[in-house]
Parts: structure tokens; sequence; C-alpha cells
């Protein structure tokens, strides 16, 4: 079974800019997660999604949004970018809502902001 | 909100030797899971403990859920083991982690 899968793997951006990232999850699962890496700050939850719905959501300025369309794949936005956004932007899936599920990550997207 | 906190947070360990890296959490959990993040940044599934004592391999993890902590146990290590173990814990419809443990093993 294919794992999740995340494109681009990489970006660069300049300030100002807006991007946008997509998630496909493992087949059969229907809940995505979004988290953003930076050495800083460490691994911090941005969002989850399930059956097209956002179920939950972090500490993140409105610049950060996302959907999820009805074949699970779940793309995430970030408009306006500031040099803070450089990050990695990891997904996760799992079979149901995330809570107490086990959740598995996709590689990953290197997003630098210039 | 709930803390995690993951000791120690750097180890070096000669090719060969035992470790054990600890995960405590601060309230009550749904689940707990255990990750290894390799040189290109994906988190690889270690294990998904809630309670008791898994093994998978030179890999072992005991989770106590009542006193709120979790172990990972590496045997005989490798130098492909290094890298960064995270704990992260299921609280609130998402995943908390740790900060990390930085383990480097040397041949």
């Amino acid at each position: 079974k294919a794992g999740v899968t995340q494109t681009p793997r990489y970006l660069i951006k300049t300030r100002g800019q807006q991007v946008t990232l997509s998630c496909s999850p493992i087949s059969g699962h229907r809940s995505v997660s979004w988290y953003q890496q930076t050495p800083g700050q460490g691994l911090q939850f941005l969002f989850e999604y399930f059956s097209e719905t956002q179920r939950n959501k972090g500490n993140f300025p409105g610049r950060f949004s996302g959907r999820q369309f009805s074949n699970s794949r779940s793309e995430m936005n970030v408009s306006t970018l500031e040099l803070g956004d450089s990050a990695l932007y990891l997904c996760a899936s799992s079979l149901a809502p995330s809570g107490g599920n086990e959740q598995f990550f996709g590689p990953g997207t290197r997003l630098t902001v210039l | 909100g709930i803390q995690v906190e993951q000791s120690p947070p750097d180890l070096i360990l000669q090719e060969g030797a035992n470790s054990t890296l600890r995960c405590n959490f601060s309230d009550s959990v749904n689940n707990l899971q255990w990750f290894h993040q390799n040189p290109w940044g994906q988190l690889i599934n270690l294990f998904y403990i809630p309670s008791g004592t898994k093994q998978n391999g030179r890999l072992s993890a005991t989770t106590v859920a009542t006193e709120r902590y979790s172990l990972l146990y590496i045997s005989s290590s490798q130098t492909t083991d290094s890298g960064v173990y995270f704990c992260a814990v299921s609280y609130g419809n998402k995943l908390v982690f740790g900060a990390g443990t930085i383990l480097r093993v040397k041949s």
C-alpha cells in the first residue's frame, strides 16, 4: 500500500507570495493533519481535515488555510509569505479522526522564503 | 495545554551500546507514538503504544499511562539508528510532540 505523498518536496518563494502544498493520504484514510516543523518551535499542529471538514485548528494566523477534497486529498495554502514561514511542512493521515488513531507521515515539503 | 518532555536532549553512543530514551507528559492522553526522523525529514513510525510494552527487533517501548511516561529502548545500536527520536501524544484531536532526542551512534 502506498504511503502518504506530498508535493512538491522543495519550494523556494519570496516574501509576499503565496504557496499551495498538496498531500495525498494512504488509500482508505480519511483524516489528514498538517504540521509545521522549525528549529525554534519544533513540530506544531496546523489543522486537521476529515470528510472535507476542518475539525481542529492550531494556533496559527489566518494566512494559513487548508481544504480537503472528496477523495481525501488535502491542500494547505499560505498567503503573504513571511521569512518565518520557512519550515518543513508535514502532513499525516489516519483512518479516522486523529484523536487516538495512529498517524502516518509523508516525506514533507521544505519551504524556503527569501 | 499538555507538556511533553523528552530526555536526554542529546545522546552519543558507541556502536553496539544500548540506550533508553524517556518521554514524560503532563496530562492523560488518548495515545502515544514514537517516531524516528530520518535525515531527509520524514517521520518514521516506530511504535503506537498507548500503554504496555511492544517490541520490534532491537527496539522496544513501554508506556505507563497512569504515571504519564514512556520509554524507548534501543539495543545493540547501529550507525543507522542515528537521527532524532520524537514522542508524540494524542491530545485534543492532535499530536503534541516533544522536542526530540538527537542520537548519534559512532562506529
